[in-house]
């Protein structure tokens, strides 16, 4: 159980474009699911944290306006980036939590973004 | 401000043996949680164990066990009969009891050698 999956996996798109990335609780109702952005090497850097129905909090330095979050129902989140950017290529990874499983997050496995 | 730290940037161990990852915190909450992760290449974040900070019985799975010295603000890994497929990039991580998000330390690239 508590399986998230992401897609895509990976995406390549060129400037000036926005792509959106899926985040998906298979088998639980994520009652609040977290961004983060990751670059090699480095640890993750959290981007946003989204609950259902309701705005995403962004944390300090990340671009609302840039990096738009809809937590639409409790099992998806999306992550769009606009007007993207090379300096925004990453890894970008969403986490999801229940309410009542637990204290942990559940991970998926992260969308290689490339800019080209 | 919740902070984590890991002072230790890369570590090797021989398989078979013994290794301790280090991870010191600060939080002015008194009930919190501590957790360690493993990425491996893949990429994909694996849960290795969880320490409610309210126990004072240190948290084991399998191989894996945890020092947590609460008074220290002290939370280490330690990995028994390490092998090959604990090659990986390990984070502590704290979770804040605000809006439950997890704070990373900046995380240990630990290899095993054959």
């Amino acid at each position: 159980g508590a399986v998230v999956s992401q897609h895509p996996s990976r995406v390549i798109c060129k400037s000036g474009t926005s792509v959106k990335i899926e985040c998906r609780s298979l088998d639980f109702q994520a009652t609040t699911m977290f961004w983060y952005r990751q670059f090699p090497k480095q640890s993750l850097m959290l981007m946003a944290t989204s609950n259902e129905g309701s705005k995403a909090t962004y944390e300090q330095g990340v671009e609302k306006d840039k990096f738009l979050i809809n937590h639409a129902s409790l099992t998806l989140s999306t992550l769009t980036v606009t007007s993207a950017h090379p300096e925004d290529s990453s890894f970008y990874i969403c986490s999801a939590h229940q309410g009542n499983r637990g204290h942990e997050q559940y991970f998926g496995p992260g969308t290689r973004l490339t800019v080209t | 401000a919740q902070t984590v730290t890991q002072s230790q940037p890369e570590m090797s161990v021989q398989e078979a043996e013994t290794v301790t990852l280090s991870c010191t915190y600060d939080t002015s909450e008194n009930n919190y949680y501590l957790f360690w992760y493993k990425q491996p290449p893949s990429r994909q974040m694996i849960l290795v164990i969880r320490q409610e900070a309210y126990k004072q019985q240190n948290a084991t799975e399998n191989r894996f066990s945890v020092n947590f010295q609460k008074a220290a603000k002290s939370f280490s890994l330690k990995i028994s009969d390490s092998q090959l497929g604990d090659t990986a990039m390990y984070f502590c991580a704290l979770r804040s009891n605000q809006g439950g998000k997890l704070i990373f330390g900046q995380g240990t690239e630990l290899s095993v050698k054959p």
